[in-house]
């Protein structure tokens, strides 16, 4: 059974662009979580999508945005990028939403000049 | 507001030496706490999920236990391969998002 598979694996953009990143789910996982991990704060929980609806959110601002296809694959959209949001964004998925066991992909590592 | 809190932050070993890893969390009634190992360049992998105090979990050389305030990950006759970082996380009651600590990493030394 493939894994949760995230693209690109690595990218670079500067201040103010957007950007977008994908995240393909365990077939069969109807829920899907963004994280953001750095080295200061650690893994923080961005938010969690479920049957194409965000089912819960983490303490973020509105630049953050995320949606869920009707497949279950979702995209994560940061607008106005800041040079704070370099971090290594992780995916996770689960059967069902509110999951506490998750399969995490590889990661997007996004750096922000 | 729900915290874990880890320690240390990084831990040496000699192979075969054992040890235990703490969490410590604040949550207002806990859902579940689970353990996590993240490799260099990887998503975190799924270790253990446990629920209540006095349950424990055992998986090769690891063994998880959870009192009402703490967690403890013992790993018993440590190998190099078992070199991570590992991650508790907490899920509060009527919240379903995961709360994390900032990881233990553990080195052993061959």
């Amino acid at each position: 059974k493939a894994g949760v598979t995230q693209t690109p694996r690595y990218l670079i953009k500067t201040r103010g662009q957007q950007v977008t990143l994908s995240c393909s789910p365990i077939s069969g996982h109807r829920s899907v979580s963004w994280y953001q991990q750095t080295p200061g704060q650690g893994l923080q929980f961005l938010f969690e999508y479920f049957s194409e609806t965000q089912r819960n959110k983490g303490n973020f601002p509105g630049r953050f945005s995320g949606r869920q296809f009707s497949n279950s694959r979702s995209e994560m959209n940061v607008s106005t990028l800041e040079l704070g949001d370099s971090a290594l964004y992780l995916c996770a998925s689960s059967l069902e939403w509110g999951a506490g066991e998750q399969f995490f992909g590889p990661g997007t590592r996004l750096t922000v000049l | 507001e729900d915290q874990v809190t880890q320690s240390p932050e990084a831990l040496r070993l000699q192979e075969g030496e054992s040890s235990s890893l703490n969490c410590s969390y604040t949550v207002s009634g806990l859902r579940g706490l689970f353990w996590y190992r993240q490799d260099p360049g990887k998503g975190p992998e799924f270790l253990f999920t446990l629920y209540s105090a006095g349950e424990e979990k055992e998986k090769e050389r690891l063994k998880a236990t959870l009192t009402k305030k703490e967690s403890f990950l013992h790993i018993t006759a440590p190998k190099p391969e078992d070199s991570a970082t590992y991650l508790c996380a907490v899920q509060a009651g009527g919240s379903e998002k995961l709360v994390f600590g900032k990881g233990t990493k553990l080195t052993v030394n061959p």
